[in-house]
């Protein structure tokens, strides 16, 4: 399966200021996604990165809040604008290789703010 | 709406003792996966599941497809120390691109 990169690993953020994480795949992949696990719950899905057009976001999720870029079929990035201490959870990043495929995921990003 | 239902929430077991926890949804499905989260680390898939009654077995883990394809279990048998972690299982709804989650199943080990 496709080796999944994220960065940073961890930061701790001040409320008010934004932080953008990247997401990068040792190979082309056909669908990307954004998740948020909020400490202690279960995965939610922000939205699916779409290459070359806009990402199409979850009930719950707006584009201002969470910009996502995804320029070609190996990077994509994640950013939390405007970042409140409710936004405190780990974001991580999954790959699939088709529609109703497994998805493999980075190991996250742990973000506080305080 | 669609929702995973997953239990138990949290198991306390005994090194050595079968383990099981289950997955259901009012909902179809077209495939269950079960997933392990260790701490610091995203998600690592166990079992793919991808026909309705699907039997599949990976070492001491043992997961299905069930037959209305709106339920799923994953048991682990003899259970050791590295087995300790959060167990989650995870789907396609028909007509659906996106994997939603359950809400995981917290598994310790006493030795």
């Amino acid at each position: 399966s496709a080796v999944i990169s994220q960065k940073p690993s961890r930061d701790i953020c001040q409320r008010g200021t934004s932080l953008t994480i990247q997401c990068q795949v040792d190979s082309q992949v056909t669908m990307m996604f954004w998740y948020r696990q909020q400490p202690g719950q279960s995965l939610t899905l922000i939205a699916t990165a779409n290459q070359g057009s806009e990402a199409t976001y979850e009930s719950g999720f707006v584009i201002d809040k969470f910009p996502i870029s995804r320029p070609n079929l190996t990077f994509s990035t994640l950013t939390v604008s405007n970042m409140s201490p409710e936004d405190s959870s780990i974001y991580l990043c999954s790959v699939g290789d088709r529609e109703g495929s497994p998805l493999h995921f980075g190991n996250g990003t742990r973000l506080t703010v305080t | 709406g669609q929702q995973l239902n997953q239990s138990p929430q949290s198991m306390f077991i005994q090194e050595g003792e079968d383990v099981s926890m289950n997955c259901t949804s009012s909902s179809i499905f077209n495939t269950w996966l079960w997933y392990k989260q260790d701490p610091g680390e995203g998600p690592v898939l166990l079992i793919a599941l991808y026909k309705a009654g699907e039997l599949t077995s990976n070492g001491r883990l043992t997961a299905q497809f069930g037959i209305t394809r709106k339920d799923s279990f994953l048991n682990i048998s003899a259970s050791i120390p590295s087995d300790v972690g959060i167990y989650f299982c995870a789907g396609h709804f028909q007509g659906a691109q996106k994997l939603v989650f359950g809400q995981g199943t917290r598994l310790t080990i006493n030795p």
